[in-house]
């Protein structure tokens, strides 16, 4: 157990829809990463927060959002979904921005979209 | 040009034997991380062994170690004594140090495939 925590593990929605996928980091740690794992496009990063504040953004796109609240949870909106967006969506917490941070990963929330 | 190399989409091993993945990687930074994940079945990411650029010594985590050649830029990871447990897909990553660039980007990954 990475001490991540995301719910839910599964989300089965629609084309269209809006969904919200939740994450809290381990204890004590500021740093939120969301990355999203499908069989095309790989691992790849989508965004990271850092006590609250937006620090990087990988390839995420405009239909995606997310935000870290004060006590340092974190969520992923996805909105208008399209088929290509079901996926794994991970989220990954670390104490800090130091090159060797280790990243813990949550088990993920597997999202389908029918 | 690709970050993040892995070769080897999939391995075979015996139970008992070690193996070698292999990773090499692409960066013009001096300072920059290398991790090593286990994704195994059920989908968790397991955080297995780190490597620093500037560390001199191999990093070493149980029965995984990192064969590190900075003049290569590989990354190899070895498993000692294979285990049934071991059969997972095992992911190579890379943290540059340059400005706010503070995510991990992963290679494709390999699949080792342990048998008894």
């Amino acid at each position: 157990d990475s001490g991540v925590t995301q719910t839910p593990k599964h989300l089965i929605t629609a084309t269209g829809q809006r969904v919200t996928l939740r994450c809290s980091p381990r204890s004590g740690d500021l740093s939120v990463y969301w990355y999203q794992q499908s069989l095309d496009q790989g691992l790849q990063f989508l965004i990271q927060y850092y006590n609250g504040e937006e620090r990087a953004k990988g390839n995420i796109l405009e239909r995606f959002s997310a935000q870290q609240f004060p006590d340092l949870h974190s969520e992923l909106n996805l909105s208008s979904l399209e088929l290509g967006d079901s996926a794994l969506y991970f989220c990954a917490s670390s104490a800090g921005l130091a090159v060797n941070n280790e990243q813990f990963f949550g088990p993920g929330t597997r999202l389908t979209v029918l | 040009a690709q970050k993040i190399t892995q070769t080897q989409p999939g391995m075979f091993v015996q139970e008992k034997e070690a193996v070698t993945l292999d990773c090499t990687y692409d960066t013009s930074d001096q300072s920059y991380g290398l991790f090593w994940y286990k994704q195994p079945s059920s989908g968790e990411m397991i955080f297995l062994i780190y490597q620093g650029s500037y560390d001199e010594q191999n990093a070493t985590e149980g029965r995984y170690s990192l064969n590190f050649q900075k003049a290569r830029k590989s990354a190899n990871l070895v498993i000692s004594a294979s285990q049934l447990g071991d059969s997972a897909m095992y992911f190579c990553a890379m943290r540059e140090g340059r400005g706010s660039n503070y995510k991990l980007t992963f290679g494709k990954g390999t699949l080792l495939t342990v048998n008894p």
